[in-house]
């Protein structure tokens, strides 16, 4: 199975910031990798696909890059309602297989 | 709008069988592999199962080969998912996932709660 590998598993930052969340792959995915936003109490939503393409109606404020095996998720000018656990998720290979996640808090 | 709305959640003893439903509407269901994906508490995503579109292949991870079912019925458009044996370690908020193959999951409903305790 791939292993994916996150970082940091926390994070505190203030309004207006830049975030960056890493995610690592065990294996070249080929950019197969998903990103998702959970808020508290509620599903997750699909933010970014294919390492780097939005998903619908997802502020322009988040973005994807990388390949290979290292990918990250950034989110420019930070915003209150940012405020959730985030997640990437390879879908290169079955099993498909999620990282353990990043909780962004507000500082 | 896609909606997948999932019921059937609920508190069940070890070893014991629970089925998970969820209905689809907003897209031609009959055209999408779909998937569940569930999350213990305080914890990470993890994933099931996927049945493809037409219900003719299924995947499922190993914890739960020959326990779990996943089924469809693309008249009704509502995803299923029959859960024998179950064990504690099931306990989970499960999600039902719209799940093109080759892609990500990208939607998802709002999820069932299924508690296995004695």
């Amino acid at each position: 199975d791939i292993q994916m590998t996150q970082s940091p598993a926390s994070l505190s930052a203030s309004l207006g910031e830049t975030v960056t969340i890493e995610c690592r792959a065990s294996e070249d995915i080929y950019n197969g990798l998903a990103w998702y936003q959970q808020k508290p109490g509620k599903s997750p939503q699909l933010l970014i696909y294919n390492a780097n393409s939005l998903h619908t109606g997802v502020p322009s404020r988040f973005s994807g890059s990388g390949s290979g095996t290292q990918y990250s998720l950034k989110i420019n000018s930070l915003q209150s309602e940012d405020v959730a656990s985030y997640f990437c998720q390879q879908y290169y290979d079955y099993p498909w297989t999620f990282g353990g996640g990043t909780k962004l808090e507000l500082k | 709008e896609v909606q997948l709305v999932e019921s059937g959640g609920g508190l069940v003893q070890p070893g014991r069988s629970l089925k998970l439903s969820c209905a689809a509407s907003g897209f031609t269901f009959s055209d999408y592999a779909m998937a569940w994906v569930r999350q213990a508490p305080k914890k990470g995503l993890e994933w099931v199962a996927t049945i493809i579109y037409d219900g003719s292949s299924t995947y499922y991870r190993d914890s739960v080969k020959g326990r779990f079912t996943i089924s469809r019925d693309n008249a009704k458009s509502t995803l299923y998912l029959q859960m024998d044996s179950l064990r504690s370690e099931d306990t989970a908020t499960y999600y039902c996932a719209r799940h093109p193959l080759g892609a990500s999951f990208d939607y998802w409903g709002q999820g069932v709660m299924v508690t296995v305790s004695s």
